[in-house]
This record gives C-alpha cells, sequence and structure tokens, in this order.
C-alpha cells in the first residue's frame, strides 16, 4: 500500500538558518506533490505544488524539490523566523481523480 | 480567511446525540472533502464529493454520513459516535479532484464523551 513518510516528528532549528524537511514515499507514483502548512487547532493551508516533471519549485524563501527516483520531495525556509514554526505537512495525488493522501507532517521550531 | 467556514468550531456530545457539522465553500469549487485528524496520525480522508456526487468512501462507519445538497454546501450529520472518535473534523474544497490545491476550513473539534 502506498507509505508517505515525514522524516522526524520535530525539528528545532535557529533563527536564520535554512529548514529542510523531508518527505519520502514507497508503492506510489504521484503526478503531483503538494506541502501544507498548520498551526494547532486550524486546517491546513496550502503553501507550493510541484509536479512530477519539474525539479524545482520557489516561493518567496520556500523551495521544493521533487526527485522521482529518489521517491523524495525536499521542502526548504530559508532565513527562518520564529514565525514559521508550524506543522509542514506533505501530501502526494496521482493522476485521474486519486484524492491527496497526507503525511503525518513534520512540527518545525524556529528558536530566536 | 481561506473561503471555507465550518460550523460549530467546537461541538461536546454524547454517545447518544445526533448532531451535525457544516461546511460552506464560497470559491466556486466543485469538490469538497471531510477529513478527520487525530493526534499522532495524518489527516484521514473520509469523504469525498465532486459536483455533488460522493466519489470516495473510505470505509468510514455508518455512523458518520455525509450530506451534499449542492457544490457549495457539505454536511456531516453524525450519531451514536464513540469516544474514539473525538478528533479535529476538517471539510476542504477544491477547485478539480487531482493537481489543484486544496483551501480547508477551520475545523470542528468534536468530543464525544
Amino acid at each position: 500500500s502506498q507509505k508517505i513518510e515525514q522524516n522526524s516528528e520535530a525539528l528545532n532549528i535557529q533563527e536564520g538558518k535554512t529548514a529542510t524537511l523531508t518527505c519520502n514515499y514507497t508503492n506510489y507514483s504521484p503526478a503531483y506533490l503538494q506541502w501544507y502548512r498548520q498551526d494547532p487547532g486550524r486546517g491546513p493551508v496550502f503553501l507550493l505544488l510541484i509536479r512530477e516533471n519539474e525539479k524545482e519549485k520557489r516561493k518567496e524563501r520556500l523551495k521544493v524539490t521533487f526527485d522521482t527516483t529518489l521517491k523524495q520531495s525536499l521542502f526548504h525556509i530559508t532565513a527562518s523566523q520564529p514565525a514559521d514554526s508550524a506543522t509542514y505537512l506533505c501530501a502526494l495525488d496521482g493522476s485521474g481523480n486519486t484524492p491527496l493522501v497526507f503525511g503525518k507532517g513534520t512540527r518545525l521550531s524556529v528558536i530566536a | 480567511e481561506t473561503g471555507v467556514t465550518q460550523t460549530p468550531r467546537h461541538l461536546v456530545m454524547g454517545m447518544t446525540n445526533k448532531k451535525s457539522l457544516k461546511c460552506e465553500q464560497h470559491l466556486g469549487h466543485n469538490a469538497m472533502y471531510w477529513y478527520k485528524q487525530s493526534a499522532k496520525k495524518p489527516l484521514e480522508l473520509m469523504f469525498v464529493y465532486s459536483l455533488e456526487e460522493r466519489v470516495e468512501n473510505n470505509s468510514v462507519p455508518s455512523r458518520f454520513s455525509p450530506e451534499c445538497p449542492n457544490s457549495s454546501h457539505l454536511f456531516l450529520h453524525l450519531h451514536t459516535l464513540q469516544p474514539e472518535d473525538s478528533a479535529l473534523y476538517l471539510c476542504a474544497s477544491s477547485q478539480g479532484l487531482a493537481g489543484f490545491e486544496q483551501y480547508f476550513g477551520p475545523g470542528t473539534r468534536l468530543t464525544v464523551t
């Protein structure tokens, strides 16, 4: 069955550094991969979508890579700030009408 | 605000009660979803509607009953729930089923006593 793993449950990083979060998947060939941010007690908020034929996508301080050979996506936040502290979710969907499948998320804490 | 609203935000109900969760999207989207989020577990997809037709039902117990009267509204009817059903219930919408980002509501925090 499909399996999505986000590298760690929690990640602590010092303000100003680059945070790197990992999403690995098995038994799956997603056509798209998405990243969401979720704050406590609130719904996830969409950040970035990357397609299987794209290697990299950027949005302001965010960068996502997608390696279909390694079956891995990396999510980077450069010049991290305490306001970036949240849980980040990786989600994948296939072609056709397959709904999104979410990972458990990584809780990022940026320490001032 | 994401354009997706949910009511109520908090709900406490006994195991014999009947209640309903409501979701409304103001984005003109064609697909709507119900998710369950429990502590330490990934988001669990419960139901998917596309153009008001149910397209996915992930073996959800019959004590959860969805209703989609039109493309803007989605309900989740609850009856005879169990304590393990306590969770955050999230509604989401998207323009289509695949390859589109989802917009989530704030969720309903449900506690079953």
